[in-house]
């Protein structure tokens, strides 16, 4: 079935450090692609997606690649900010759309 | 205002006890999910539903149930509840003609814990 594959953390960076958070995928056919972010306290926000193959999302200096070659869309940022703190969630939805496939989560902290 | 809500945010309860945690949605979106949040296990998929005459299992379904009264409202139901059910648990909406472009949008989550 289709499933997600999340690089584990905990992730603690220095501030303007540059970030990769690793996710490869699963899944038949053609899914989309999303990465989102859950900050203290509150629900899961969309950050970005990718809905084909070579799409690049990109959204406040964060971008992933739809690679089908490799079936990964590694979140990157050039340079992490003390507010990047959170836990990072890369996900799919099948081509039916019916359901989401949810990574384990990466905590990322930013030291100043 | 929010456009998915949850009530309550914060619920302590003791074992075999019946509790009821809500979803309210302003999106006018049909496809509702509720979702459970574990450490190290990211986010699981409990139940879904497709409009109000629909009703899916998810993947943790077994110890829940869930109503959907209407299009804008999904309750999830915990008849007995037990300590292995504290979690964070999350409501989801998705809108649009299915399709595998759009995104779900979450509410802020409930903290249960049984005791």
């Amino acid at each position: 079935g289709d499933s997600v594959t999340q690089m584990e953390g905990p992730v603690t960076l220095s501030e303007e450090a540059f970030l990769t958070i690793n996710c490869t995928y699963t899944a038949t056919g053609y899914p989309s692609l999303f990465w989102y972010v859950q900050y203290p306290g509150e629900g899961l926000q969309l950050l970005l997606k990718a809905t084909k193959a070579d799409d690049k999302g990109s959204n406040k200096g964060f971008e992933a690649t739809y690679r089908k070659e490799t079936t990964s869309f590694h979140l990157e940022k050039g340079s992490v900010q003390v507010s990047d703190s959170a836990v990072y969630f890369c996900a799919l939805t099948s081509m039916t759309g019916n359901q989401f496939y949810f990574g384990t989560g990466t905590s990322l902290t930013v030291i100043p | 205002d929010a456009d998915v809500t949850q009530t309550p945010r914060n619920r302590i309860t003791k074992t075999g006890k019946r509790i009821m945690l809500e979803c309210s949605q302003t999106k006018g979106h049909d496809r509702m999910y509720w979702y459970r949040q574990d450490p190290g296990l990211g986010l699981r998929l409990i139940y879904y539903s497709f409009d109000v005459k629909d009703i899916n299992k998810g993947e943790i379904s077994d110890g829940y149930s869930v109503s959907r009264q209407a299009q804008a409202k999904f309750s999830l139901s915990l008849e007995s509840a037990i300590p292995n059910q504290t979690a964070l648990y999350f409501c989801a909406t998705r809108g649009g003609q299915v399709s595998s472009y759009n995104e779900q949008f979450f509410g802020p989550g409930t903290r249960l814990t049984v005791l």
